[in-house]
């Protein structure tokens, strides 16, 4: 079945250490998004991609990065994770990202900071 | 600014009961799209229901269907039939033209066997 697939489920990391969270995709879609969610509130837009131009949300920190090498693929990056970066990574995809177009969630990756 | 409000953190029904979930949303855009999105524990997020803004008939699919008020920005989920698989987060989203996603905050069903 065509899919949103993200790996890890579960990431552990230390404070300060870098660290990436993979989705990928079988849909063949042209956009791919990234969203945080902390516990017990929405999800909250980091950035997307359409196809490969970048749009980042104005109040995304830099210490969020993301890379797209291929239509299938999309990382996300955090370069040095605090203790307020805990929480669940969503990856969404959608056809062209217009109003028109669900968007398709992926399982998410539980990122833990110690 | 678009924000979209939910304003019941938490709710419960017995199973085979109907429950309401309830969202209200601002905007200044007439052309937009209201989902509203399922969260099981642990599990990820999938479309429950879409209504676009221009349809005046409520979306239904299967035993969950909408209520959506253009004029009051009230977007309610109806759920009949509850069943212990409709235990989850739920949430309520708008999107407008320009690919912007909101969602609310939440609200928690729990169906009561």
């Amino acid at each position: 079945d065509a899919m949103v697939i993200q790996n890890p489920r579960y990431q552990v990391t230390q404070f300060g250490k870098p660290v990436t969270l993979s989705c990928s995709q079988t849909l063949n879609h042209n956009v791919m998004y990234w969203y945080q969610q902390k516990s017990s509130q929405a999800p909250k837009l980091l950035f997307h991609y359409y196809d490969k131009d970048f749009n980042n949300e104005a109040d995304t920190p830099d210490n969020f990065q993301s890379r797209r090498p291929n239509t299938s693929f999309c990382f996300l990056d955090i370069r040095s994770p605090g203790l307020g970066d805990a929480a669940m990574y969503l990856c969404a995809t959608s056809l062209y990202g217009q109003s028109t177009d669900t968007q398709y969630f992926g399982p998410g990756t539980r990122l833990t900071v110690l | 600014a678009q924000t979209v409000t939910q304003s019941q953190p938490e709710m419960s029904v017995q199973e085979a009961e109907t429950v309401t979930l309830s969202c209200t949303y601002d905007t200044s855009e007439s052309d937009y799209y209201l989902f509203w999105y399922k969260q099981p524990p642990s599990r990820q997020m999938i479309l429950v229901i879409r209504q676009e803004a221009y349809k005046q008939q409520n979306a239904t699919e299967n035993r969950f269907s909408v209520n959506f008020q253009k004029a009051a920005k009230s977007f309610s989920l109806k759920i009949s039939d509850s069943q212990l698989g409709d235990a989850a987060m739920y949430f309520c989203a708008y999107l407008k033209t320009g690919n912007q996603f909101y969602f609310g905050t939440g609200t928690s069903l729990t169906v009561i066997p």
